[in-house]
């Protein structure tokens, strides 16, 4: 059973777009949602986390919108560059951090 | 990689045989973590541990065994490897339950 579920598998844009991933939890237990950005050959890194209490949080050009009642979140990166092609994953845990479940992975290409 | 060093990094080896992965840390965290990455599932906790000598299961722990007798050390031992666990391993540490988990370069297993 997938517990977080994440789209599109893969997304291509030009540089300046907005790519935009999605994910949908079914376990109102969890309360820590991540992004990780993971390269080539690399472990996957921290991006972005949010918690339910808030329904956006940036930093930088990466953006989290959380809707709490549509049990969904995303992930938007603003004015994408090549060095933002990278496969990147979404998760979710309860309590608080811990034992993380991942989304399947979105590999993103951002054409020059 | 956060002081996280994992060996092997890439490993062939035949069914039926034992393998142990080793990670080591040093950043004197208390959580550390083994996952699986496969194509199409995403990263995937195997077990993870809280302390020395402490240690939990995940959600696919079946055929794995982890042992932590140092807290910059952390086992993860396939007793009897089998093809479907031909995978990208990853560690991870965290230093609270609901800090960032930093993830180690990984290690490729490939099992005949």
């Amino acid at each position: 059973q997938q517990q977080v579920k994440q789209s599109p598998q893969s997304l291509i844009v030009q540089k300046g777009g907005i790519p935009i991933i999605n994910c949908a939890y079914e376990n109102t237990a969890f309360d820590y949602f991540p992004w990780y950005q993971q390269f080539p050959g690399k472990g996957p890194a921290l991006l972005i986390a949010i918690r339910p209490d808030v329904s956006e949080k940036k930093e930088g050009r990466f953006t989290i919108s959380f809707n709490k009642s549509a049990k969904q979140f995303s992930l938007h990166i603003m004015d994408s560059q090549p060095g933002d092609s990278a496969t990147y994953f979404c998760a979710a845990s309860k309590n608080q951090g811990g034992k993380l479940i991942f989304g399947q992975g979105t590999e993103l290409s951002v054409k020059p | 990689d956060a002081g996280i060093t994992q060996s092997p990094r890439h490993k062939v080896t035949e069914t039926g045989t034992p393998v142990t992965l080793r990670c080591h840390q040093t950043e004197n965290h208390r959580y550390m973590y083994w996952y699986r990455q496969d194509p199409g599932h995403g990263l995937r906790l195997i077990h993870y541990s809280y302390g020395v000598k402490d240690t939990d299961k995940g959600e696919v722990s079946d055929g794995y065994s982890v042992s932590r007798s140092k807290t910059e050390d952390f086992l993860l031992t396939l007793e009897s490897a089998t093809s479907s666990q031909t995978s990208v391993y990853f560690c991870a540490i965290s230093g609270t339950r609901g800090e960032t988990q930093y993830f180690g370069p990984g290690t490729r297993l490939l099992v005949l």
